[in-house]
């Protein structure tokens, strides 16, 4: 079992849908939760940045991490075809050097 | 642009040679990464350097190696290509004691 699980996917929606992404973890020693959204011959860059359980909304985004359950959720409102990419889902632990541990990421196709 | 800057952006090469990735971090960020993405195994961890040394090692062949320089850009070489290594390879640079990457356009590998 991997660390991090992630559906590829593809989602495939309408403009103005409301878009729920997800991942589940097995380590319980992640304290750090990300997401990073990656366009197509791109590299990653964070979206949304969360430490420990909690929501976090920045604009049509919000982060949420439920650690009880051992898992992280990404909705995005309003989706417009510009959101269109794929999501990974980052985790790291408290000390030591931080590396973070990356789901293998879910494809989002907003369609017009 | 993140201000991680990788050469080549895209590189052909036949099995069983050795090429050289480059990657200069963000300003003012001490630690480099080096991630490796394919379609079946996601992105996947490989080293971390830190101020010139190395900090953490993650599924890292063998036949690879890398370094950082005194003046912090890092090179991460290959040797002994095989087919499997055809993937997107990203650096990423952190500032201290920061979890937050910063990843570049990545560099595109194929090996014939």
């Amino acid at each position: 079992q991997k660390e991090v699980e992630q559906d590829p996917g593809p989602l495939s929606v309408p403009e103005g849908a409301i878009v729920s992404l997800n991942c589940t973890y097995s380590n319980s020693a992640f304290q750090y939760f990300m997401w990073y959204r990656q366009y197509s011959r791109k590299g990653p860059e964070l979206l949304m940045y969360t430490y420990s359980s909690g929501n976090k909304e920045d604009g049509r985004f919000t982060a949420q991490v439920d650690k009880s359950s051992k898992y992280i959720s990404l909705f995005i409102r309003d989706s417009q075809p510009s959101d269109s990419a794929t999501y990974l889902c980052a985790m790291a632990r408290s000390g030591g050097s931080y590396i973070p541990t990356f789901g293998r990421g879910t494809s989002l196709i907003v369609h017009p | 642009d993140s201000g991680v800057t990788q050469t080549p952006k895209h590189l052909i090469t036949a099995t069983g040679q050795r090429v050289t990735l480059r990657c200069s971090p963000r300003s003012g960020d001490l630690s480099v990464y080096w991630y490796q993405q394919s379609l079946d195994q996601g992105l996947q961890f490989l080293i971390q350097y830190y101020n010139g040394e190395e900090r953490a090692k993650g599924n890292i062949l063998e036949r690879f190696s890398a370094q950082q320089f005194p003046d912090l850009h890092s090179e991460l070489n290959l040797s002994s290509l095989e087919l499997g290594d055809s993937a997107l390879y990203f650096c990423a640079s952190s500032g201290t004691g920061a979890n937050v990457l910063t990843f570049g356009a990545g560099s595109r590998l194929t090996v014939l």
